[in-house]
């Protein structure tokens, strides 16, 4: 049972306008939010993360949003820019070491 | 600060071998974890460990065992190795804040082949 979802594999954009990566959950116990980025032969790094009690976190051109009623999260890139181009994983987090990842979106930013 | 490093790099194994991936990290990290990377399935929890001398399975835990003897070393040993265990492996390290959250930081990956 796949606790964090990303339905698109995929999403292209234009530079400079706006990316929107989504993610649903089934979990109402997971505490935190995050999203990894991934370059090809690289360890995933950390972009952003929301606490379950909060609704947005900026930081930058990187926006999160979470919707605990729809189970629902997403990250807003913008402007977009072509380094942008990477996988994209959101994690929830059940404490202490344990993330549950989603299957990761694979965003390309065309200039 | 070399962060959170992992050894080899890419390793093949035949079936029925045995092999330890080496993980370290030098932040004096609490948390440790071990993640496979599969097409199509994002990163699975395989072990994880919340100090030396404490582990734990995770979503994937069959194949694979794991100690911590140390803060700084998690090792994960396959016992026998089969074909579903070529994967990415990736190893991470985290420490809980005061606000709760846990940032996971990820070494760059053992890209494993069993034949």
């Amino acid at each position: 049972d796949q606790q964090v979802k990303q339905n698109s594999p995929s999403l292209s954009v234009q530079e400079g306008r706006i990316s929107i990566l989504n993610c649903d959950y089934t979990n109402s116990m997971f505490d935190y939010f995050l999203w990894y980025k991934k370059y090809p032969a690289e360890g995933p790094t950390f972009l952003i993360s929301i606490s379950s009690i909060k609704d947005k976190n900026e930081d930058g051109r990187f926006t999160v949003f979470l919707n605990k009623s729809a189970k629902h999260l997403s990250l807003h890139i913008v402007p977009s820019q072509p380094g942008d181009s990477a996988v994209y994983f959101c994690a929830a987090s059940l404490g202490t070491g344990k993330l549950i990842f989603g299957q990761g979106t694979t965003l390309q930013v065309k200039p | 600060n070399a962060g959170v490093t992992q050894t080899p790099k890419f390793q093949v194994l035949k079936t029925g071998q045995s092999m330890t991936l080496q993980c370290a990290q030098d932040m004096n990290h609490e948390y440790m974890s071990w993640y496979r990377q599969d097409p199509g399935m994002g990163l699975r929890l395989i072990h994880y460990s919340v100090g030396a001398g404490i582990t734990d399975q995770g979503e994937v835990p069959n194949g694979y065992n794991v100690s911590r003897s140390t803060t700084e070393d998690f090792p994960l040993r396959l016992l026998s190795a089969a074909p579903s265990q070529t994967s990415v492996y990736f190893c991470a390290s985290s420490y809980s804040s005061s606000g709760g959250q846990e940032t996971q930081y990820f070494g760059p990956g053992t890209r494993l082949l069993v034949l």
